[in-house]
C-alpha cells in the first residue's frame, strides 16, 4: 500500500521569507502523481501544485515550487516570499497512475509570522 | 460556476436519526468523491462516482449510503451512525475520473450524539 509521510506537524516562517515543507512517500509504482493541497482555516481544500512522476523537471507555480527526487521518494514544497494568506494546513498527496484514489499525508500546519 | 457546494454546513444528529448530506457542482465534472476528515487528520477517501456510477467504495460501513442522482449532484445518506462517525465530510469533483485536480467543497461538520 502507498503511504505518504509528512514529518513536520508544524512549521512557522516570517512573512516574506522562504519555507520548505517535507514529504516522503512509499510506492512500488513507477507511474504516479504527487500533489500539494492547502487547507486554510475556512476548510476548503485547494490544489497548490502537482508533479507527474515521469517528468524530471520540477513543477513551479508562481511562489510555489517543488523539489521532486524520484529515487529518494521525496517531494518537498518550497514557498518563497511567504504571505499571511499562506497560513494553512498543507497536505502532500499521492495518486497512482490509472487509479482515482488520492492518498494524503498527515499534514503540516504552516504559520506565518508578521 | 467554479465551485463545489455542500449543505448543510453543520449537522447534529442522534444515533437513531436518518439524515442526508448534499453536494453539488455545475462545472460539468464527471467524477465526484466523498471524503471523511477527522480532527487534525488528513481526508480519507470513502466513495468515488465516475459517470454517475459507483467506482470505488473504500470498505465504508453500510450506515453510509452514497447516491448520485445526476452528474451534478452527490448525496450521502446517513443512518444509525455512531459517535465516532463525527467528522468533517468533504465532497470533491474532478473533470474526469483520472483528472489531475480535484475541487473540494467546504465540507459538512457532522456531530453524532
Amino acid at each position: 500500500a502507498q503511504t505518504v509521510t509528512q514529518s513536520q506537524p508544524e512549521m512557522s516562517v516570517q512573512e516574506a521569507e522562504t519555507v520548505t515543507l517535507s514529504c516522503t512517500y512509499d510506492t512500488s509504482e513507477s507511474d504516479y502523481y504527487l500533489f500539494w493541497y492547502k487547507q486554510p482555516p475556512s476548510r476548503q481544500m485547494i490544489l497548490v501544485i502537482r508533479q507527474e512522476a515521469y517528468k524530471q523537471q520540477n513543477a513551479t507555480e508562481n511562489r510555489f515550487s517543488v523539489n521532486f527526487q524520484k529515487a529518494a521518494k521525496s517531494f518537498s514544497l518550497k514557498i518563497s516570499d511567504s504571505q499571511l494568506g499562506d497560513a494553512a494546513m498543507y497536505f502532500c498527496a499521492y495518486r497512482r497512475f490509472g487509479n482515482e484514489k488520492l492518498t494524503f499525508g498527515t499534514g503540516t500546519r504552516l504559520t506565518i509570522i508578521p | 460556476d467554479t465551485e463545489v457546494t455542500q449543505t448543510p454546513k453543520h449537522l447534529v444528529m442522534g444515533m437513531t436519526n436518518k439524515k442526508s448530506l448534499k453536494c453539488e457542482q455545475h462545472m460539468g465534472h464527471r467524477a465526484m468523491y466523498w471524503y471523511k476528515q477527522k480532527a487534525k487528520k488528513p481526508p480519507e477517501l470513502m466513495f468515488v462516482y465516475s459517470y454517475e456510477k459507483l467506482s470505488i467504495n473504500e470498505s465504508v460501513p453500510s450506515r453510509f449510503s452514497p447516491e448520485c442522482p445526476n452528474s451534478s449532484l452527490l448525496n450521502l445518506h446517513l443512518h444509525a451512525l455512531q459517535p465516532e462517525d463525527s467528522a468533517l465530510y468533504l465532497c470533491a469533483s474532478s473533470q474526469e475520473p483520472l483528472a489531475n485536480e480535484q475541487f473540494f467543497g467546504p465540507g459538512t461538520r457532522l456531530t453524532v450524539l
